[in-house]
C-alpha cells in the first residue's frame, strides 16, 4: 500500500526564519513520483514541484528547496527566509506507476499548516 | 484559457437531496479526478476517469456517482446527500501517463458543500 505522512500538523514561525516541512512516504514501486502542492487561504491548490524516484538531486527554486532521500523515504521541503505570503497548507503527495490504465492517482499526506507571522 | 473550473462554488443541501457538481477543463487532458478534502485528512480520491466514457472508483466512492460523456467534462453526483458528505470537493485533470509519465494534476477552485 502507498502512504504519505506529514507528521507536522501545524508550524508557526516568524518572518525571515527558515522552515522545513517533513514528508515521509511508503511505496513498493520502484518508479514513483512525488509532489508538493500549496493551498493558500483562498483555497486553491497550487502545484510546486514534481520529482521522480530516479532523480535524487536536490532542487532549489528561489527561496524554496527540496531534499529527496530514497534511503529514508523522505521528500522534505524547506522555505528560506519565510514571508507572510508563505502562510498556507502544504501537501506532499505520491503517485506510483500506472497499472492497468488506473490513471495517475495521487496519495496525499494530511497537510502541514504553516503560519508565518510578521 | 480557464484551466479547470467547477460549478457551483458553494452549496447547501438537506439530507436526502441530490445534486451534481460539474467540472470542466480546457487543456485537452485525458485524465480527470474528483477528490474530497476534510480537515486533517488531506485529499482523498473519490472517482477518476482515464478517458471519455470511462470511470473508475477511487478510495472513497460510496455515495457518489460520476460520468464523463465528453472529454472536457467530469460530473460528480450525490443521489441522496448525507451529513458525512459535507466537505470541500476538488476536481483535477492531467495528461495521461502515455503523454507525460507521473503527470502533475491541475486543480479546480473547489466546491464547498454542506449537508444539513
Amino acid at each position: 500500500a502507498q502512504k504519505v505522512t506529514q507528521a507536522q500538523t501545524e508550524i508557526s514561525v516568524v518572518e525571515k526564519e527558515d522552515v522545513t516541512l517533513d514528508c515521509v512516504y511508503e511505496t513498493r514501486d520502484t518508479t514513483y513520483y512525488l509532489f508538493w502542492y500549496k493551498q493558500p487561504p483562498s483555497g486553491e491548490l497550487v502545484f510546486l514541484i514534481r520529482r521522480n524516484s530516479f532523480d535524487e538531486q536536490n532542487e532549489i527554486s528561489g527561496r524554496y528547496s527540496w531534499n529527496f532521500q530514497k534511503s529514508t523515504s523522505s521528500f522534505n521541503f524547506t522555505i528560506t527566509a519565510s514571508q507572510v505570503v508563505d502562510s498556507a497548507v502544504y501537501f506532499c503527495a505520491l503517485s506510483g506507476v500506472e497499472r492497468y490504465n488506473q490513471g495517475g492517482k495521487l496519495i496525499f499526506g494530511q497537510g502541514t499548516e504553516l503560519s508565518v507571522k510578521p | 484559457n480557464a484551466g479547470v473550473t467547477q460549478t457551483p462554488k458553494f452549496r447547501v443541501l438537506k439530507t436526502g437531496q441530490s445534486m451534481t457538481l460539474l467540472c470542466a477543463q480546457d487543456m485537452n487532458h485525458e485524465y480527470m479526478y474528483w477528490y474530497r478534502q476534510d480537515p486533517g485528512m488531506g485529499l482523498r480520491l473519490i472517482h477518476y476517469s482515464v478517458g471519455e466514457g470511462t470511470t473508475a472508483k477511487g478510495e472513497v466512492p460510496d455515495g457518489y456517482n460520476v460520468s464523463r460523456l465528453k472529454k472536457q467534462n467530469f460530473l460528480l453526483g450525490l443521489e441522496s446527500a448525507a451529513p458525512s458528505q459535507t466537505s470541500v470537493y476538488f476536481c483535477a485533470s492531467s495528461y495521461s501517463y502515455r503523454d507525460s509519465p507521473g503527470p502533475e494534476q491541475f486543480f479546480g477552485p473547489g466546491t464547498r458543500l454542506t449537508v444539513l
